[in-house]
């Protein structure tokens, strides 16, 4: 079975600080980790997506891979309030086997 | 390029009938993935289907069943409806490589009563 962790939250992070989001995962065989972000009553919208060991960059956002540790992150830099979201990690066992594993998510908050 | 469009957005239904969900991709996406999503048990997979066939199936009962049209459009249909059925029933769509992301749509909000 596979499982993906994430600590639900809620985190609380101060308007311009950084938060930290993190997501293990158990199936050593992922190959490709999305962070998906889901406002109250919406679909989630996808953040970022990462392939390979190390960090990843888009604005705001970094995401950093660990496979070795089976261990993915989201960084968000300069929290704005309307980051205030829950945050999904996901993975992909490659090849599209199973689907997308979703983790239950964290809540985050952005305190102005 | 329009996104994922999920029709419709809001149904009620009673226990024992059943219902069809409607999804179709963005343009030139060819697999089409169904997600059920609840506040207890988070975001779970049902099926993906790609080129009219279902591809990947997750452990969900024979109730819930889908298909996929030459379109690209999918359908997904629940029978015989439980309460615990009611969910955020969420599609998503993608080229289909297998690695590329799922973009979802607005999803269905269904209530079994």
């Amino acid at each position: 079975q596979k499982e993906v962790e994430q600590n639900s939250g809620p985190l609380s992070v101060p308007e311009g600080a950084i938060a930290s989001l993190n997501c293990t995962y158990s199936d050593r065989g992922s190959q490709s980790f999305f962070w998906y972000r889901q406002y109250s009553g919406k679909s989630p919208e996808l953040i970022m997506f990462i392939y390979s060991n190390g960090d990843k960059e888009d604005g705001r956002f970094t995401a950093q891979l660990n496979k070795a540790s089976q261990y993915v992150s989201l960084l968000i830099r300069d929290s704005q309030p309307s980051d205030s979201a829950t945050y999904l990690c996901a993975v992909n066992g490659g090849g599209g086997a199973d689907g997308l594993t979703f983790g239950k998510g964290t809540h985050l908050i952005i305190q102005p | 390029k329009a996104g994922v469009t999920q029709t419709p957005r809001y149904l009620i239904k009673t226990r024992g009938q059943q219902v069809t969900l409607s999804c179709s991709p963005i343009s030139g996406h060819r697999s089409v993935s169904w997600y059920q999503q609840t506040p207890g048990q988070g975001l779970q997979f049902l099926f993906e289907y790609f080129s009219e066939t279902q591809r990947n199936k997750g452990n969900f009962p024979g109730r819930f069943s889908g298909r996929q049209f030459s379109n690209s459009r999918s359908e997904m249909n629940v029978s015989t409806l439980e309460l615990g059925d009611s969910a955020l029933y969420l599609c998503a769509s993608s080229p289909g490589d297998g690695d590329s992301p799922l973009h979802f749509g607005n999803g269905t909000r269904l209530t079994v009563t």
